[in-house]
C-alpha cells in the first residue's frame, strides 16, 4: 500500500540554523499539506499546496516558512531561522480526492 | 468561533468491551468528518469518515454516527483490542477549491486493559 514517506524522522538544530525538513507524498495524489503537532496538542494546519503553488496558509506560516515541490516526487518545508517554538512534530498529507493521507512525522527540536 | 472539540481527554475500558469516542463541532455549514487514530511516535491514521448527508457509516470493527441536531459525532469500536490503544482525533474538513485543510480536535486517548 502506497504510503506518506518523511525525512528525517528526528531534526535537531540550533536556534538561528535553517532546516527542511523532506516528504514523498503518495505519488498519484493532487494536494499536499504541512502540519505540525506540538508536543501534548493537537494537530495544527500550516500550509497547503496545490498546482506548484500555496493554496493557503496559517497564521503559523510566516515568513519564516516557505515550501517547495521540487521535482514530481518530494515536496519540502523549509524553516529560515529556527526558533525554540518551532520545536515540533511536522507531518507531510497528500490528499487525491477528500482523503489525507499522513507520514509518519519528522521531530524538529530546537536548541 | 468554529471549533472541533472532544469531550473527554481520557478513555479505559477492558479489553473486549466497547468503545465510544465522542466530538462535538460547532460549525453547522461543516460537512465533511474524519477520525483519525495516532499511536506514539507516529503520524495520523485515517480510521473512517462521514458526509453530512448521513448519520451512520460502518467499517471494520468501528462505526461513526453523525447527530447534526446536535452537532455531535462518535466513533464506535467494537471488541476493543489493545492494539487499539492510542490517541483519537475528529477532525472537520473546511475549505473550498478541490482541497480541503483538516482542523483537529484535541484528542482522546484510549486506554485498553487486559
Amino acid at each position: 500500500e502506497p504510503e506518506v514517506t518523511q525525512t528525517p524522522s528526528h531534526q535537531v538544530t540550533q536556534m538561528g540554523q535553517e532546516v527542511i525538513l523532506r516528504c514523498v507524498p503518495i505519488s498519484n495524489h493532487l494536494y499536499f499539506y504541512w502540519y505540525r503537532q506540538i508536543l501534548g496538542q493537537k494537530v495544527e494546519f500550516l500550509v497547503s499546496f496545490y498546482n506548484n503553488e500555496i493554496s493557503e496558509k496559517s497564521e503559523i506560516f510566516d515568513d519564516q516558512f516557505s515550501v517547495e515541490r521540487p521535482d514530481g516526487s518530494n515536496f519540502t518545508l523549509k524553516i529560515r531561522s529556527t526558533k525554540l517554538e518551532d520545536s515540533a512534530m511536522y507531518f507531510c498529507a497528500s490528499e487525491r480526492t477528500d482523503t489525507q493521507y499522513f507520514g509518519p512525522g519528522t521531530r524538529l527540536t530546537v536548541l | 468561533g468554529e471549533s472541533v472539540g472532544l469531550h473527554l481527554p481520557t478513555l479505559s475500558v477492558q479489553e473486549g468491551d466497547n468503545s465510544i469516542i465522542n466530538c462535538a463541532y460547532s460549525n453547522s455549514a461543516s460537512d465533511y468528518f474524519i477520525w483519525y487514530k495516532q499511536e506514539s511516535g507516529k503520524g495520523p491514521q485515517f480510521i473512517i469518515d462521514i458526509r453530512s448527508n448521513m448519520d451512520k457509516r460502518q467499517g471494520q470493527r468501528v462505526t461513526v454516527l453523525l447527530n447534526k441536531t446536535v452537532k455531535h459525532l462518535s466513533l464506535q469500536i467494537a471488541a476493543t483490542q489493545p492494539g487499539d490503544s492510542a490517541v483519537y482525533f475528529c477532525a472537520e474538513k473546511q475549505g473550498s477549491g478541490g482541497y480541503n485543510k483538516l482542523i483537529f480536535g484535541a484528542g482522546t486517548r484510549l486506554a485498553v486493559h487486559p
